[in-house]
């Protein structure tokens, strides 16, 4: 299976600030079929990104996704309050789709 | 608007079968353009894909769990179901079901609120 690291496991930002995380595949992720999530405490993970870049529906456009291969990036160009939360990205290039281990963007 | 509401017992006994149901509203589980899936969440830790179903039947489990996997569907409820086998505490999870897109694999949207269960005697 396709293992993902993602990093920094946690980043501290003030909002309006630019957040940058990152997805790393253990191998290609097949047509760069790759999703970001975002989940808040007691709740379920919430769809932000498919195919690597396509905003799902209702996401602003302040979220970005963009990559390739193996490396993967999601960007929230100016945070507001309320994407402060966890986000995990998850690969359905192959069988079993798989999910990172997260990242927490905390409030500096 | 589709939504999904898992249901079931909140505690299971070690070496028992969990068994959940996830129910659908606004839309067909029928839906030739859709598979439906389970996915869990330990307590403070990641998501693991747990397997999925085609209105169909067909099935589609994780490697690391298809010896105790069973997922079925029921499409004049419009639900389907998960039984998990000869549990013990690291099955211990919330436990989501939610809709699949592209395929199998694919990604997930949307996601029923999940529902916690412990394994413990």
């Amino acid at each position: 299976e396709i293992v993902l690291t993602q990093s920094p496991g946690t980043l501290s930002l003030s909002p309006g600030e630019r957040a940058t995380l990152s997805c790393r595949a253990g191998q290609r992720v097949s047509s760069s079929y790759l999703a970001w999530y975002q989940q808040k405490p007691g709740q379920a993970p919430r769809l932000l990104i498919y195919g690597t870049s396509s905003r799902a529906t209702g996401i602003p456009d302040r979220f970005s996704g963009s990559g390739s291969g193996t490396d993967f990036t999601l960007t929230i160009s100016r945070l507001e309050p309320e994407d402060f939360a966890l986000y995990y990205c998850q690969q359905y290039g192959s069988s079993p789709e798989t999910f990172g281990g997260g990242t927490k963007v905390e409030i500096k | 608007q589709l939504q999904l509401q898992e249901s079931g017992p909140g505690l299971v006994k070690p070496s028992e079968t969990l068994s959940l149901t996830c129910t659908v509203s606004g839309g067909a589980i029928s839906s030739s353009s859709h598979y439906w899936g389970w996915i869990r969440q330990p307590p403070g830790k990641g998501l693991e894909w747990i397997g999925s179903i085609y209105y169909s039947g067909s099935t589609y489990y994780n490697p690391s769990l298809k010896s105790r996997v069973t997922i079925s569907v029921d499409t004049s409820k419009n639900q389907f179901s998960l039984k998990l086998s000869s549990v013990t505490a690291a099955d211990t999870a919330v436990y989501y079901c939610a809709r699949i897109w592209f395929g199998i694999p694919g990604w997930f949207d949307p996601w029923g609120q999940g529902t916690l269960v412990t394994v413990s005697s």
